[in-house]
């Protein structure tokens, strides 16, 4: 069965800091992968995707991720996070099941940041 | 674009009664729509998925008749908890697909809790 592991369930950084997020998934077909981010109090809002590529995939807000596909890993970065990046974040899979495509979400990683 | 709106934020009903949640996709056709669950500090649960005017796919361990979904609309679609109890409280939450060239991609409504008392 497909599933995803995200690493760590609390970060906590101070501003200015680096940020990496650990993901690893497990399916053996071709995926789609996601991070999404919901802040407090806010829907869930797509940060990037991975579907072919370049496997260093740029998104909003600063956010990168990097896709190996040897080491079944999606990992988010963040030079420099920010006050306004405290949030939870979720690493996600596309799997295709019974003619749909599904998302499979990782246990998500709550960040908080001190100014 | 790509707004998914959910209906209501948050609703607190007597166990034994039903309860009826909309998703709205309100700027594009959503062709396929999600029912998700996410219980406290844990990740979203994938419940059922349904495309419009067809029978939902239910995931397994979920239950056809508790949780009933119809997508009669390609703007529409409801999950209504039937006999709540208490044990179904929890955060629901919808997305779509179908946004033109964003196809794989899903748009996440803003979740309704469900109180059961």
């Amino acid at each position: 069965a497909q599933s995803v592991s995200q690493h760590n369930h609390h970060v906590i950084l101070s501003e200015a800091a680096s940020l990496e997020l650990g993901c690893n998934y497990s399916y053996g077909g071709t995926v789609n992968l996601f991070w999404y981010v919901q802040y407090p109090g806010q829907h869930l809002q797509l940060l990037l995707k991975y579907f072919s590529g370049d496997p260093l995939v740029k998104g909003i807000k600063g956010f990168e991720a990097e896709f190996i596909k040897s080491k079944f890993s999606f990992n988010l970065r963040k030079p420099s996070v920010q006050w306004s990046d405290t949030a939870e974040y979720f690493c996600a899979v596309n799997a295709r099941s019974g003619g749909y495509n599904k998302l499979i979400f990782g246990a998500g990683t709550r960040l908080a940041v001190h100014p | 674009g790509a707004v998914v709106s959910q209906h209501p934020s948050w609703v607190i009903c007597k166990s034994g009664t039903s309860v009826k949640i909309e998703c709205r996709s309100l700027d594009f056709q959503a062709t396929t729509m999600f029912w998700y669950r996410q219980f406290p500090k844990q990740s979203l649960m994938l419940m059922a998925t349904s495309n419009e005017g067809s029978k939902a796919t239910y995931e397994q361990g979920v239950e056809k008749d508790k949780f009933l979904i119809n997508h009669a609309s390609l703007t529409l679609s409801t999950l209504t908890v039937t006999s709540a109890h208490p044990e179904d409280s929890s955060f629901y939450i919808c997305s779509a697909s179908g946004l033109a060239g964003y196809l794989d991609i899903q748009y996440f409504g803003a979740g309704t809790r469900l109180s059961v008392l």
